[in-house]
């Protein structure tokens, strides 16, 4: 079955150290996306990536790197300029740009910071 | 600017209930609309959308109304199970925003038994 797949699930970090998430779909989708969701609160875009080899910044990019060297694979890196890092953060994909499209999310990972 | 206001919740009902969790959306140009469920630990799935005005999106017993008038897609379900706790969020997408989705900030769902 087609789907996203984000790895690790859980994630924890050293203070001042990067960490990479990783979201990969093999529903031939060309959208993809990165949001941050802190408890009891929405969800927040990060970074999104209409083709391969191109990606924009969303709302809160600044802490985060991505790359979209792939179709099917859209990391996350989280990097130690990100001064809050603990978050679920949660990957999706649609299958174009445009206003129809709903999107399909992976289950998740959970970055916690030590 | 684009937004969705969703319910405060949680919002608590017995088995069977009726439900309702009221949506209102502030948007130009001609968004589409869409509910998401969110089960504890997992990601957003899904539910249902509406592409135009008076469209209705219904899936698993759940239906919402595209109400261009009130700027509003209220999610409904006549009758509740407790399978149904989860938060739902209600969102957004139009070509006047980059066809980015904004998304509510969800409502918390408990059902007993």
């Amino acid at each position: 079955d087609g789907g996203i797949t984000q790895s690790p699930k859980y994630l924890f970090r050293k203070e001042g150290q990067n960490v990479t998430l990783s979201c990969e779909q093999n529903l031939n989708h060309d959208a993809m996306y990165w949001y941050r969701q802190d408890p009891g609160q929405g969800l927040r875009l990060i970074y999104y990536s209409q083709i391969v080899n191109d990606f924009q910044k969303g709302d809160i990019a600044e802490g985060y790197s991505v790359s979209r060297e792939k179709k099917e694979s859209f990391p996350l890196t989280v990097t130690s300029a990100q001064k809050n890092p603990t978050a679920f953060y949660l990957c999706a994909s649609s299958m174009a740009t445009g206003t129809d499209y709903g999107y399909t999310f992976g289950s998740g990972t959970r970055l916690t910071v030590v | 600017g684009n937004s969705v206001t969703q319910m405060e919740g949680p919002v608590t009902l017995s088995e069977e209930a009726f439900l309702t969790i009221n949506c209102t959306y502030t948007a130009t140009g001609y968004p589409s609309l869409f509910w998401y469920v969110q089960y504890p630990g997992e990601g957003l799935q899904l539910l249902l959308k509406a592409t135009k005005a008076d469209d209705k999106g219904s899936n698993k017993g759940f239906e919402a109304t595209y109400r261009k008038e009130t700027t509003s897609f209220h999610l409904e379900k006549g009758s509740v199970q407790v399978s149904d706790s989860a938060v739902y969020f209600c969102a957004l997408s139009s070509n006047t925003g980059g066809f980015k989705t904004i998304f509510g900030a969800g409502t918390r769902l408990f059902v007993k038994a």
